[in-house]
């Protein structure tokens, strides 16, 4: 069975500082994808970058990048130049591959920008 | 180019009725999924479908079914509403390329009150 873990319930940055949010995963198969979606307080669910397992190098989205670590097991999202429009949950989730793109979810991020 | 849509957005109802959550996509995808995500949580997976006539279960599918006659629709009835089913409930969908992201696309969420 895969897990995701997001270990920081909320976290607080200034406006145009960089920060990062955790996630680490758990799975046994080779092959799998990960994921950080933004869920502002509207609710909508927002796709903002993605990392295949054999990806040789970090995806990177605008100001959005995800620090692989596969050895580790952990697929952080690094906000870079922190807007408000960034305060919202985050959530990381992973799709094992053949599994018809189910993805599981961690409990998400708080993340609230400051001035 | 409306991709996937929810209805109702709210909705109350009292322990013991029934309903159906109607969702529906114009993007031909044929992977679709039904989401709850309780308050302060992750999602998790009800039930799936991978075409058309075609569905199974997820994580949590106690207390729900769910049909795919046709490629756009796949609605989630759910029967003799509990307490514990009050959540916010999001439909999604993605089109299968194989290896790759395969981009879930959500609807904009139902929320759903049992009292």
């Amino acid at each position: 069975a895969q897990k995701i873990t997001q270990t920081q319930p909320g976290m607080f940055v200034q406006e145009k500082e960089a920060v990062t949010l955790d996630c680490t995963y758990d799975t046994s198969d080779p092959s799998y994808g990960l994921f950080w979606y933004k869920q502002p307080s509207s609710g909508e669910m927002i796709f903002l970058i993605y990392q295949g397992s054999y990806d040789q190098q970090n995806a990177t989205e605008g100001r959005y990048s995800l620090n692989f670590q596969k050895a580790r097991k952990s697929a952080n999202l690094v906000i870079s130049a922190s807007q408000l429009g960034d305060s919202a949950m985050y959530f990381c989730a992973m799709r094992v591959t053949g599994t018809a793109s189910k993805l599981t979810f961690g409990t998400g991020t708080r993340l609230q920008v400051t001035l | 180019n409306a991709g996937v849509t929810q209805t109702p957005k709210f909705r109350i109802l009292k322990i013991g009725q029934s309903m159906t959550l109607q969702c529906t996509q114009d993007m031909n995808h044929n992977y679709m999924y039904w989401y709850r995500q309780d308050p302060g949580m992750g999602l998790k997976l009800i039930y799936y479908s991978v075409g058309a006539g075609i569905t199974d279960k997820g994580e949590v599918p106690n207390g729900y079914n769910v049909s795919r006659s046709t490629t756009e629709d796949f609605p989630l009835r759910l029967e003799l509403a509990a307490p514990s089913q009050t959540s916010v409930y999001f439909c999604a969908s993605s089109y299968k390329t194989g290896v790759g992201a395969n981009v879930l696309t959500f609807g904009a969420g139902s929320r759903l009150t049992v009292l």
